[in-house]
C-alpha cells in the first residue's frame, strides 16, 4: 500500500488556470516536502515543512503556495499556470529532516497547454 | 554551498556485469551522502546513505558505495547487475550543520541493462 498518496496522478491544465496538487502521508512523519522534476532540470527542491510550519522555500514565484491543513497533508496550489510549469511534482516526507530517509510519492504529472 | 555532479547521463551494462555509477560532490562541511533510485513512474527510493565510519557503505539489493574525501566522490557499485536494476539513479548531498537542512540531487544517471 502506498504510504504517500498524491492525487491526481495526471493533470492537464490550460494556461492561466489554477490547480491544487494533493499530498497525504500515512507514515507518521513530521516533515514534508515538495520537489519538481522536469526534462530540463534535475530534481528541484521547492518547499519543506516541519510540524506544519514552512521551513524553507526555494521557489522564486509566489504562484506556488503550499497548504498544510493537517500534519500529514501538504497540498500545493499553483495559480496562473504557464507551460513552463509542466513537470512531475513529487511530495516527500521524513521523520524529522532530509538527513534521514526521504519517502517519495509517485508524483503528479502536470501538463500545461 | 553544496552541489552534486553525476558525469554520466546514461550508462548501459550487460546483465551479470559489474557496475559503477559516478558521483562527485562539493560541500563546505562534512556532508551526508545518498544514493536514491527511481523506477519508471515511481518516486525515488533510498538505496543507501553515508555520513561517517567505514567509507564503504552497503545498501539494498547488493548495491554499495564508497566515500572518498580526497576525491570528493561517492561512487555507486554493484558486482553483478540484474535486468530489474534498470532505473534512474540519483546521487544527493546534504550538509550537516546547515540551519534548514536541504538535500541537493544530481541530474541522475539512467541505467539500462542489456540482456
Amino acid at each position: 500500500d502506498p504510504k504517500i498518496i498524491q492525487k491526481p496522478k495526471y493533470l492537464v491544465a490550460v494556461t492561466g488556470s489554477e490547480k491544487i496538487l494533493i499530498c497525504e502521508q500515512y507514515l507518521g512523519h513530521n516533515a514534508m516536502y515538495w520537489y519538481r522534476q522536469s526534462a530540463k532540470k534535475p530534481l528541484e527542491f521547492m518547499f519543506s515543512y516541519s510540524y506544519q510550519k514552512l521551513m524553507d522555500n526555494q521557489t522564486a514565484s509566489s504562484r506556488f503556495q503550499p497548504q498544510s491543513s493537517k500534519k500529514n497533508h501538504l497540498d500545493l496550489q499553483i495559480t496562473a499556470l504557464k507551460p513552463d510549469d509542466s513537470a512531475t511534482y513529487f511530495c516527500a516526507s521524513s521523520q524529522q529532516g532530509v538527513n534521514e530517509r526521504l519517502f517519495f510519492g509517485h508524483g503528479t504529472k502536470l501538463s500545461v497547454l | 554551498a553544496q552541489s552534486v555532479t553525476q558525469p554520466d547521463a546514461r550508462v548501459t551494462v550487460s546483465e551479470g556485469a559489474s557496475l559503477q555509477l559516478r558521483c562527485k560532490y562539493s560541500s563546505s562541511v562534512t556532508p551526508y551522502l545518498f544514493w536514491y533510485v527511481q523506477y519508471p513512474r515511481q518516486g525515488l527510493q533510498l538505496l543507501l546513505k553515508y555520513y561517517s565510519g567505514d567509507p564503504v557503505v552497503q545498501g539494498v539489493n547488493g548495491f554499495e558505495a564508497e566515500f572518498s574525501k580526497s576525491n570528493s566522490s561517492f561512487h555507486l557499485r554493484k558486482a553483478s547487475v540484474h535486468w530489474s536494476d534498470s532505473a534512474v539513479y540519483f546521487c544527493a548531498v546534504s550538509m550537516t550543520n546547515y540551519g534548514n537542512e536541504k538535500i541537493t540531487f544530481g541530474a541522475g544517471t539512467k541505467l539500462t541493462i542489456k540482456p
